[in-house]
């Protein structure tokens, strides 16, 4: 499984878009990147992924460099809701599910 | 719907006794898995349970935790006498039997203290 590295703390001022980075310079070409976070105190969730195109959702927008080695997750009008430990996770997802958690990073919107 | 319910919510046990933490998966997933969640630490993989098989067990530590899902009922994550480092948040998660098999639904854990 491919390494990340993902800064460890963030501020985000409420109502502005909150740009997360994500590093996995040593992604192999059959790994997707999705992303999940998790609020204080509760169970994780899962947000988005994507290959090699650029995603979105109604929750956020993926953006991956065209050589795959880093990606960034984009709220694009971040809550106070939104405050949480946001983590970017490389996986095959054919047949290895399981998920392989680093240290994230811990977002703060603030009002 | 109804998510993932994990029960119960907290759980308070004295060292040496037993701890069952259940999982009941969302409506129709196959797939469950078992997280735990050291305090002021990442969450870390313990075990990938289908209907009635371990699927992958490779972070289940070696002794004293067990797990199961079988073909009625709820995942048991089950941990014989517990120790105080024992005590963590642990999550459940499930998925479909196909489509992507990286989104997984997680419950809202369940909190073992060991006094």
């Amino acid at each position: 499984d491919a390494k990340t590295t993902q800064p460890p703390s963030m501020d985000c001022a409420e109502g502005r878009a909150a740009n997360l980075p994500c590093n996995h310079s040593t992604i192999s070409g059959n790994e997707y990147v999705y992303w999940y976070r998790q609020i204080h105190s509760q169970g994780p969730q899962y947000i988005i992924h994507g290959l090699k195109n650029n995603e979105t959702n109604e929750m956020a927008s993926l953006i991956i460099t065209e050589d795959r080695k880093s990606s960034t997750l984009i709220l694009p009008h971040a809550t106070l809701r939104d405050t949480a430990v946001y983590y970017c996770i490389p996986i095959n997802a054919g047949n290895n599910r399981k998920l392989i958690w680093g240290l994230g990073t811990s977002l703060a919107v603030n009002p | 719907n109804a998510g993932v319910m994990q029960n119960p919510r907290h759980l308070v046990r004295r060292r040496g006794q037993e701890a069952r933490l259940r999982c009941s998966p969302m409506k129709g997933h196959s797939h469950v898995y078992w997280y735990r969640q050291l305090p002021e630490e990442g969450l870390k993989f313990m075990v990938y349970l289908q209907k009635e098989n371990i699927i992958d067990e490779s972070g289940m530590p070696k002794e004293r935790f067990s797990a199961e899902f079988p073909k009625e009922g709820p995942s048991i994550l089950r941990i014989q006498q517990v120790v105080r480092g024992d005590s963590a948040a642990y999550f459940c998660a499930s998925s479909p039997p196909r489509g992507e098999g990286a989104i997984q639904y997680f419950g809202a854990g369940t909190r073992l203290s060991v006094l």
